[in-house]
């Protein structure tokens, strides 16, 4: 256990629709990663939260959006959805800014699959 | 920009057999290099990692060398357990810091 909790584990919706996804840091981590994983693409960075603030952006689109609250936990929110868009979501968390900074513990993962 | 390649799998070993998955990188500078494994149905799982140029990195039997010559990562291990069976994945910190960049990743399947 990483100790990263991510919620719904799985999640089927239809195109057009909306989801918010939600994730639990470690205990005091203040870095949040959000990924995206597909058997096309492989793993691809969306975006990162630092206590609370954005501090990088990756492959992430429009339709797509974060947050990072003040209890630490981060939800990222996908809209107007695609049959793209089906992947596992992964977040991950880091009590460092940067990667190699300290160990990044990843969670188990948000499966979402759009019909 | 920076990016990982990693060889492509599966990679099919009898159980005691000796593992090179092969990992180079392109990048400006010399960034941070890991390895992270998946197992079934869980998130990845940092391995082992190397900050500098000739760093060796080691965990579980595993190694790698950080090569600057070769820009590469590649992982090792003397003798894998069906255990070991997984997704292994290479990746680097990006320039900016922001980031780990990954490869495609390489799935080991070891049969006893």
């Amino acid at each position: 256990d990483s100790g990263v909790t991510q919620t719904p584990k799985h999640l089927i919706t239809a195109t057009g629709q909306r989801v918010t996804l939600r994730c639990s840091p470690r205990s005091g981590d203040l870095s949040v990663y959000w990924y995206q994983q597909s058997l096309d693409q492989g793993l691809q960075f969306l975006i990162q939260y630092y206590n609370g603030e954005e501090r990088a952006k990756g492959n992430i689109l429009e339709r797509f959006s974060a947050q990072q609250f003040p209890d630490l936990h981060s939800e990222l929110n996908l809209s107007s959805l695609e049959l793209g868009d089906s992947a596992l979501y992964f977040c991950a968390s880091s009590s460092e800014k940067q990667p190699s900074g300290n160990t990044i513990y990843f969670g188990e993962g948000s499966w979402l699959t759009v019909v | 920009g920076d990016s990982v390649t990693q060889m492509e799998g599966p990679v099919t070993l009898s159980e005691e057999a000796f593992l090179t998955i092969n990992c180079t990188y392109t990048a400006t500078g010399y960034p941070s290099l890991f390895w992270y494994v998946q197992y079934p149905g869980e998130g990845l799982q940092l391995l082992l990692k190397a900050t500098k140029a000739d760093d060796k990195g080691s965990n579980k039997g595993f190694e790698a060398t950080y090569r600057k010559e070769t820009t590469s990562f590649h992982l090792e291990k003397g003798s894998v357990q069906v255990s070991d069976s997984a997704v292994y994945f290479c990746a680097l910190e990006n320039q900016a810091g922001t980031a780990l960049i990954f490869g495609k990743g390489t799935t080991l399947s070891v049969s006893s």
